[in-house]
């Protein structure tokens, strides 16, 4: 196992609501990023947080916003939500910038069903 | 062009069997390359990186191609827990750290 949790696995919302989905990243790593994996595709990156900053997006609208705190873990807030949010949100962490960012280690993910 | 493009398949092969996966990419300033398993309804897992100079673990092999930005995965003596999607996945531009191809399925069968 990566030692990546995220909580909770499952989730069922109404379009309109508000959502936040959690990830403690691996001991030691300092990165988080998030993506979301629809049906059928592969993942689609969101966005990235190194040491409690913001430091990369992906063509994901302003209602998608995240957190990281001082111990690394991370969270997804998501507004308003439609229907075409309904798929599997993951969380990946890695150390540091440079190369490293990219050897990322993926927790079960959480999977949102917007109704 | 999408960034990284894959075969969907299915690929069904018989158990022993060798299976070769290709994926091409678009940004040539792409610098990391991996081969990701994915299991039904589980997280991606990185199966390996990709070099240069093509490396092997075990029964896989993966080669790239930077002229023609292209990578391989060449399995041998598939097993039927080969079973799974493999996502393609390469660095991406600015700060998209990676960007993943939509997968190829593959089923071993007995």
């Amino acid at each position: 196992e990566t030692g990546v949790t995220q909580s909770p696995t499952h989730l069922i919302k109404t379009r309109g609501q508000q959502v936040t989905l959690r990830c403690s990243s691996q001991s030691g790593h300092n990165t988080v990023s998030w993506y979301q994996q629809a049906l059928g595709q592969g993942p689609q990156f969101i966005f990235q947080y190194y040491r409690e900053e913001e430091n990369g997006r992906g063509n994901f609208p302003p209602r998608f916003s995240g957190l990281q705190f001082p111990n690394y873990s991370s969270e997804l807030n998501v507004n308003a939500l439609e229907l075409d949010d309904s798929a599997l949100y993951l969380c990946a962490s890695s150390l540091g910038s440079g190369q490293l960012v990219y050897e990322q280690y993926f927790g079960p993910g959480t999977r949102l069903t917007v109704t | 062009r999408k960034e990284v493009e894959q075969d969907p398949g299915p690929f069904n092969v018989p158990e022993g069997a060798t299976v070769a996966f290709n994926c091409t990419y678009s940004n040539s300033a792409s610098q990391s390359f991996f081969w990701y398993r994915q299991d039904c309804r589980k997280e991606p897992k990185l199966l390996m990186s990709v070099y240069s100079s093509g490396n092997e673990d075990g029964r896989f092999t993966a080669q790239l191609n930077r002229a023609s930005q292209y990578i391989s995965l060449l399995i041998r003596d598939s097993k039927l827990s080969d079973s799974a999607t493999y996502l393609c996945v390469v660095s991406g531009e600015g700060n998209t750290p990676l960007v993943f191809g939509k997968g190829t399925r593959l089923s071993v069968i007995a």
